[in-house]
């Protein structure tokens, strides 16, 4: 059965720190790695990662995949009160289950001003 | 383009009663998913559809849920005889036909959250 894992599953920063979320995976005929962020509401897209070493980018946010390793990182720099959020990581297998995601815990990230 | 819509936003039903919720995909979508998610605890797969096939269902859909996407657009997920333990945030997302590049980014509506009294 395909197993997300992501640590810390908590984490309380002052703005301005760097934080660095954890995701590591077992899964059979991997395709794809996504983290997504989630609010009070529905999971919002962040990246979606398919080959290993290259880092996706968006503002303080950055994201690369270590195939090798069966992991994965954000990075999140100069935090903001704004991204306190819970941080989810979904993997995308192929052959029968391809489509699904399936999802880590969670790592809950708390920013105090 | 108007993301995923899900209706309704709450719902708070007594145990036994049966429940049915909507999910509109964004509209070039062609594959639309279901996803459970309890507090604590990263959404967990349901069901998904391609166009108006139903693909793949997990174990955790007993036979008191079913779902639905009759003409390929918008689905619904009933649950009948409602318990205790179905009460979660109902999510539902889509994406595009696989094959593309980011055909896997699945984007997702506001969830329907349901409680049972």
């Amino acid at each position: 059965e395909d197993k997300v894992v992501q640590s810390p599953l908590s984490l309380v920063v002052h703005e301005g720190d760097t934080v660095t979320l954890n995701c590591s995976y077992e899964v059979t005929n991997f395709r794809s790695l996504l983290w997504y962020k989630q609010e009070k509401k529905a999971p919002t897209f962040l990246f979606m990662l398919t080959s290993s070493g290259i880092e996706k980018k968006s503002g303080r946010l950055s994201s690369i995949l270590d195939k090798k390793e069966l992991s994965s990182i954000l990075n999140i720099t100069a935090t903001q009160t704004g991204d306190s959020a819970i941080y989810l990581c979904a993997v995308v297998a192929g052959g029968t289950s391809y489509g699904k995601l399936t999802f880590g815990q969670g790592t809950i990230l708390t920013v105090h001003p | 383009d108007t993301g995923v819509s899900q209706d309704p936003r709450h719902k708070i039903t007594k145990r036994g009663q049966n429940v049915t919720f909507r999910c509109d995909p964004i509209s070039e979508h062609n594959r639309l998913y279901w996803y459970r998610q309890t507090l604590g605890q990263g959404p967990e797969f349901l069901t998904y559809f391609q166009n108006e096939a139903q693909l793949e269902k997990s174990r955790l859909l007993s036979d008191r849920f079913s779902a639905e996407r009759p003409k390929g657009s918008f689905s619904t997920l009933e649950i009948q005889r409602t318990e205790q333990g179905d009460s979660a945030m109902y999510l539902c997302a889509s994406s595009r036909l696989a094959g593309g590049p980011g055909a896997e980014t699945q984007y997702f509506g506001p969830g329907t959250r349901l409680l049972v009294l």
